[in-house]
This record gives structure tokens, C-alpha cells and sequence, in this order.
């Protein structure tokens, strides 16, 4: 079981979209469409802002989205806000093992 | 709305035996699956495995043959012990409600520290 591929940061200004890239294989992102996206502040535990590719959860504002192709899964994030500035993490099921993360991207609002 | 809370030893001297207990409020137990997260400081979580309410249990390859996981449905627990730790053990622990096709309620987390 290999984490999920991310990369380690991104940035972008106030108003601005970032998209955040996740990469597996065929044995997890290519063969589900169960990825899901986590934020997480600091000392905090993480909150699921995407599952089952592009759904939100209620109360998750619709700047975050989400899509997936072949084993690529991305997060888009709209119009930044200060407040997203946090570490986000994708995860994926895998099967028997059964879930795996990637190795989380730290998201800087400039 | 589901809450969780960990709770067990912050220290565990090395090559002992960690053990967490999830206590899950708000809700029933039954017919879903509960996992177990951590997170060494700094770095990236890891998956370590999910028990449902019957029992059955999933773990992450890479620390199977040290890991187990029970659950009591009456009490609306479930716990984590992982045997033989070491310092690279040491992280914060997180238990997770899974609904379906995703893990959705988190527990606030407990620093587990593996030192003599």
C-alpha cells in the first residue's frame, strides 16, 4: 500500500483558484470513485470537504470541488479565502486494504 | 451528530503494547465501520485499519502482523492495540467513523508517545 501522490505545496492569492492534484494507480483512484479530500488547521483533527469524488458534504462551501481522471484525482478551490489555508490530504479506496492517503499538500494563501 | 473521543496512555515505553479505546457518542455503533488513523508530528496520515460492528477487520499491510482491533457494541467502544512499539510509533491517534464510501467523523486525537 503506497500513499497517494501529492504535491507538497501550492499558493495562490486572495480570490484566485489552486487545484491540488492527487495520483494513485489502478488499484485505488483508477478503480473507485471512492476519493475523498480532507482539510486540516493546525492541531486540528481533519474535515472531510469532498467524498465520492466531487460531492460535499453539507455545509462545505461550493468553492471546494472536486474530479477525477483515469488515476488522477484533483481539488479545486475557488475563489481563496484566507481561512483555507491549511494542509489537505486525499484518500482513496483500495480495496481489501482498504483506504490509503496521500502524503498531504500544505496550501498557502498568499 | 457523532462524536469521538480517544482515549488510553500517552506514554508507552518502547517494545510494549499501545492501546486506545474510541468512544462513540451520538449515535449507534452498529452497522458501520471504525478506524484508526495517526499522524506523526509534522508528517502525513497513515491508514492503520477499520473493524465493522460484527467484527470483521481490514489493517493496513504494513503494520498487520502487530495490530488489533476490537469492538463492544454494547458499550459503543472500539480499540487499538499495537504491539512491540517504537519510537517511530509515536504520533497522534486518531479513531473515524465510515459511512459508506467515505470516512466522515473524526475524533479530536491523542499524542501517543513511545519513550523510556
Amino acid at each position: 500500500q503506497s500513499a497517494l501522490t501529492q504535491p507538497r505545496s501550492v499558493s495562490g492569492s486572495p480570490g484566485q483558484s489552486v487545484s491540488i492534484s492527487c495520483t494513485g494507480t489502478t488499484s485505488d483512484v483508477g478503480n473507485y470513485d471512492y476519493v475523498s479530500w480532507y482539510q486540516q488547521h493546525p492541531g486540528k483533527a481533519p474535515k472531510l470537504m469532498i467524498h465520492d469524488v466531487n460531492k460535499r458534504p453539507s455545509g462545505v462551501p461550493d468553492r471546494f470541488s472536486g474530479s477525477k481522471s483515469g488515476n488522477t484525482a484533483s481539488l479545486t478551490i475557488s475563489g481563496l479565502q484566507a481561512e483555507d489555508e491549511a494542509d489537505y490530504y486525499c484518500c482513496s479506496y483500495a480495496g481489501s486494504d482498504p483506504w490509503v492517503f496521500g502524503g498531504g499538500t500544505k496550501l498557502t494563501v498568499l | 451528530q457523532v462524536q469521538l473521543q480517544e482515549s488510553g496512555p500517552g506514554l508507552v515505553k518502547p517494545s510494549e503494547t499501545l492501546s486506545l479505546t474510541c468512544t462513540v457518542s451520538g449515535g449507534s455503533i452498529s452497522s458501520y465501520y471504525w478506524n484508526w488513523i495517526r499522524q506523526p508530528a509534522g508528517k502525513g496520515l497513515e491508514y492503520i485499519g477499520r473493524i465493522y460492528s460484527s467484527g470483521s477487520t481490514n489493517y493496513n499491510p504494513s503494520l498487520k502482523s502487530r495490530v488489533t482491533m476490537s469492538i463492544d457494541t454494547s458499550k459503543n467502544q472500539f480499540s487499538l492495540k499495537l504491539n512491540s512499539v517504537t519510537a517511530a510509533d509515536t504520533a497522534v491517534y486518531f479513531c473515524a467513523r465510515e459511512a459508506y464510501s467515505s470516512i466522515d467523523y473524526w475524533g479530536q486525537g491523542t499524542l501517543v508517545t513511545v519513550s523510556s
